[in-house]
């Protein structure tokens, strides 16, 4: 069984913040993906990142960075100098070997909320 | 850039309605899915499909839902009798390989 934990359920913070979003997942697979997905007030899911389980050099994307930590099954994801449209509510996800990554099992997401 | 596009944006339906819910994937994605979330809640993977069946299914996608691929490029999402616990928003994805891609989203309003 896959789980995703996101354990903030709202952060709240001002322009020019830093903020992380902590991830932590379980997974019986070796072999896995993880995501972060954006879903903005519209509603649409915007892709954001993804990880092989293989890959643990953390990944820096302008103002984003994800950092990437196997012995703690942790994906956190970090914004530098936060934005107003920044706020949204952020989804981690995880795919494995085992549903032939055919699947992605969602966290319950962290809403941001970034102020003038 | 290619993107998974989904009609209607937005359904409002009675209970107990047939619905259809239309999606058209990336042109040379081989993999479809629908995915499911419910006003505040988390994205739940409802079904794959591949190579003209079903694949994977979860515990939600029962007797009421099914999925067909009437054509080369449409993928469609029924609900058989809707209920009013299926309002939610409905997300269809594709992928060749790699990452998924998911559309803008139908959002189901069952009164």
């Amino acid at each position: 069984a896959q789980k995703v934990t996101q354990a903030q359920t709202e952060i709240s913070v001002v322009e020019k913040e830093d903020v992380t979003l902590d991830c932590v997942y379980e997974t019986r697979d070796t072999t896995y993906y993880l995501f972060w997905y954006k879903q903005p007030p519209s509603g649409e899911l915007v892709f954001l990142i993804r990880r092989n389980s293989f890959d643990e050099q953390n990944e820096i994307s302008g103002r984003y960075s994800w950092n990437f930590q196997k012995s703690t099954s942790s994906f956190n994801f970090t914004i530098t100098a936060s934005q107003v449209v920044d706020s949204a509510v952020y989804f981690c996800a995880l795919s494995g070997l085992s549903s032939g990554y055919s699947t992605l099992t969602f966290g319950k997401g962290t809403m941001l909320l970034v102020s003038p | 850039e290619p993107e998974v596009t989904q009609t209607p944006s937005h359904q409002v339906t009675q209970m107990g309605q047939e619905v259809i819910l239309r999606c058209v994937p990336i042109s040379n994605h081989l993999y479809f899915y629908w995915y499911r979330q419910i006003l505040g809640q988390k994205v739940e993977f409802l079904v794959s499909f591949y190579n003209n069946e079903i694949s994977e299914k979860s515990e939600i996608f029962d007797d009421q839902f099914s999925v067909e691929r009437p054509d080369g490029s449409n993928f469609t999402l029924k609900i058989r009798s809707t209920k009013l616990e299926d309002s939610a928003m409905y997300f269809c994805a594709s992928r060749e390989a790699g990452e998924l891609f998911f559309g803008e989203g139908s959002r189901l309003t069952v009164l």
